[in-house]
């Protein structure tokens, strides 16, 4: 079985501010890793995915993102937020090999940013 | 490009009544999921679909719940009868498919809020 775990419900930070979304993974084999942004009343977005090659993953938005395969890690990052960037965030996860693209997702993590 | 189309955006009925959602994939997109999105939880697969062929519908309350994808294109979801809590968003989803060659992101439509009195 396959599992996210984002442990914070919410994240505050300043406008200016680096900001820091936390999410870890389980899964047997290797992952492929996404991050997705949910404005009210939106669908979900896509922001950025890992699949292999560079651990630092760049997205859209000035989103960039961090694959650690030894802290079954994939955080969610950006050096100077906004506060357009106030959403929730989701995390998800697939194996490589037979995910079939079937997603587990996340529960979430409501970003907000202040002036 | 036009995005994933979904309709309707709300949906309000009692419970017992029958409710169908709507889904327009992108043009292209061989592969099309439906999504349960419970509030305060992330996006969980009720099925999806590789052209018209349900691959995966492990997680689909094939009791009360339907769906449909006849000319690998367009898709219907229905529930008969709707209980209380099926009280929820119900998002629709497409990737480019296995023919891809790769796990590709998933393009979402804004969802079909349903409310079950």
């Amino acid at each position: 079985a396959q599992s996210v775990a984002q442990p914070e419900d919410q994240v505050n930070v300043a406008e200016g501010n680096p900001l820091t979304v936390k999410c870890t993974y389980s899964v047997s084999g290797n992952p492929y890793l996404f991050w997705y942004v949910q404005y009210p009343n939106r669908g979900l977005q896509f922001l950025l995915k890992y699949i292999t090659g560079d651990n630092l993953v760049k997205g859209s938005y000035g989103f960039e993102a961090e694959f650690n395969k030894s802290q079954t890690s994939f955080h969610l990052k950006k050096p100077s937020a906004l506060v357009s960037d106030s959403a929730l965030y989701f995390c998800a996860v697939t194996k490589r090999a037979g995910g079939g693209n079937k997603l587990t997702f996340g529960t979430g993590t409501q970003l907000k940013v202040e002036l | 490009e036009a995005g994933v189309v979904q309709s309707p955006r709300y949906k309000i009925i009692e419970k017992k009544q029958p409710v169908a959602f709507w889904c327009n994939p992108i043009s292209g997109h061989n592969t099309l999921y439906w999504y349960l999105q419970n509030l305060g939880q992330g996006p969980e697969l009720l099925i999806r679909y590789e052209n018209e062929e349900a691959v995966d519908d492990s997680q689909l309350p094939k009791d009360r719940f339907s769906a449909e994808r006849l000319k690998g294109v367009d898709s219907t979801l229905k529930i008969q009868p709707a209980e209380l809590g099926d009280s929820a968003v119900y998002l629709c989803a497409s990737s480019l498919g296995a023919t891809s060659g790769s796990i590709d992101e998933q393009f979402f439509g804004p969802g079909t809020r349903l409310t079950v009195l």
